[in-house]
């Protein structure tokens, strides 16, 4: 049972507009988001993370959004570049173990 | 910059043979993941560590998997004897304080195929 979900495997963005990855939990003990990104043949590397008593977190062109009723949260990329395309994680972590939750990953592709 | 290793980088051998992978957390980090990267399933934790000390190993199958931590530079995971199914991508992660509180240093990984 997927705790966290990122419904859409992949995703095709042109260059200069927006992306929006989307990011879906259940567990309303997780209290700590993270987005990573994985190039092929590399491991995932930390992108951006929020706390849960915030809304809103950015960093240059990368955006996360929480919205905890909806256990939903989004990565907003402005605007998106071709070495933006990679596989994007969301993981999540709270609970008694504190163990990070992963999603399955969304392989966005920015074309030029 | 100071990056997570991981030797070998690839690694086919034939169902029943030992497996051995290693991992150098960056120096400083007292926490140590390992994970397997499938398809299926994603990300899946096999194994972690704070201080060396083994804090949960309950993703990975007892029977043929095995971690540890013989020092502070160096994290291990054997699979034996290794069957196809074990084919994936293992991650060894490191991370500075308390476990996902803080971002994870991830390796580039140990593509593992077994024949």
């Amino acid at each position: 049972d997927q705790q966290v979900k990122q419904n859409s495997p992949s995703l095709s963005v042109q260059e200069g507009r927006i992306s929006i990855l989307n990011c879906d939990y259940t567990n309303s003990m997780f209290d700590y988001f993270l987005w990573y990104k994985k190039y092929p043949a590399e491991g995932p590397t930390f992108l951006i993370s929020i706390s849960s008593i915030k809304d809103k977190n950015e960093d240059g062109r990368f955006t996360v959004f929480l919205n905890k009723s909806a256990k939903h949260l989004s990565l907003h990329i402005v605007p998106s570049q071709p070495g933006d395309s990679a596989v994007y994680f969301c993981a999540a972590n709270g609970g008694n173990n504190r163990k990070l939750i992963w999603g399955l990953g969304t392989s966005l592709a920015v074309n030029p | 910059d100071a990056r997570v290793t991981q030797t070998p980088r690839h690694k086919v051998t034939e169902m029943g043979q030992e497996v051995t992978m290693r991992c150098q957390p960056i120096l400083g980090h007292n926490t140590v993941f390992w994970y397997r990267q499938t398809m299926m399933q994603g990300l899946e934790l096999l194994a972690y560590f704070r201080n060396r000390a083994p804090l949960d190993d309950s993703g990975m199958p007892k029977d043929r998997f095995s971690a540890e931590m013989p020092d502070a530079t160096l994290a291990t995971l054997k699979i034996q004897p290794s069957e196809p199914r074990d084919s994936a991508v293992y991650f060894c992660a490191s991370g500075p304080g308390q476990g996902g509180l803080r971002p994870l240093h991830f390796g580039n990984g140990t593509r593992l195929t077994v024949t």
